[in-house]
């Protein structure tokens, strides 16, 4: 595609739900980075995948966040037991190789009520 | 550990006026990456520049302009006869060299350029 694409835009939860937020990368971009936004704030790094390898997750908080992206292309990042605190703007980036040239997608803004 | 500050939390200019937008980094890494990116309204950030640590001179694109000082860490930002478009909320980062070479970000300026 054009640009990052990222699903769905917005996403509202229970307390104690479970979520799932896509993200498309531009096609043949092997670097792929998710990064967490809260409100007024600089996003915050989560993790990073090189193709399909998981080469970086020392910013997912918990135990309850799980990315994957099995086939180097799309990526899913799943929030498990979502919690107020999980409520932010989850962000999408990808990179022919490393942070060169970041292109990020719009994001998804998740609401935990 | 790495720490990015933006010292000016909001800026509000008339158009055509210059604006600079300050940012400071603390790093223990003696080779580094600093970035600016633009967050408009609609949410995605947009890449204006990275520069290697290596490489202190000043940069220009149009309107836009870097100020890189390794001697006092510092990274500024400069719009030369701003305009309205110029409104977003700009970030500063900082990344290392090697690894997942992950952005720490500060905590943004939002500019507003009035008409």
């Amino acid at each position: 595609g054009a640009g990052v694409s990222q699903s769905p835009r917005y996403k509202v939860a229970k307390r104690g739900q479970d979520v799932a937020l896509r993200c498309d990368p531009i096609s043949g971009h092997v670097s792929l980075f998710w990064y967490q936004q809260a409100l007024g704030q600089g996003p915050e790094f989560l993790t990073y995948f090189q193709n399909e390898a998981q080469l970086d997750k020392s910013g997912l908080p918990s135990d309850r966040f799980f990315a994957e992206r099995p086939e180097g292309s799309v990526s899913t990042l799943k929030i498990q037991r979502t919690q107020q605190e999980d409520s932010a703007v989850y962000l999408c980036a990808s990179s022919w190789r490393g942070n060169e040239k970041l292109f990020f997608g719009s994001g998804t803004q998740l609401s935990v009520l | 550990a790495q720490k990015v500050t933006q010292a000016q939390t909001e800026i509000s200019v008339v158009e055509k006026e210059d604006v600079t937008l300050d940012c400071v980094y603390e790093t223990r890494d003696t080779t580094y990456y600093l970035f600016w990116y633009k967050q408009p309204p609609s949410g995605e950030l947009v890449f204006l520049i990275r520069r290697n640590s290596f490489d202190e001179q000043n940069e220009i694109s149009g309107r836009y302009s870097w100020n890189f000082q390794k001697s006092t860490s510092s990274f500024n930002f400069t719009i030369t006869a701003s305009q309205v478009v110029d409104s977003a909320v700009y970030f500063c980062a900082l990344s290392e060299v090697q690894g997942a070479q992950k952005l720490v970000f500060g905590q943004g300026t939002r500019l507003t350029i009035n008409p």
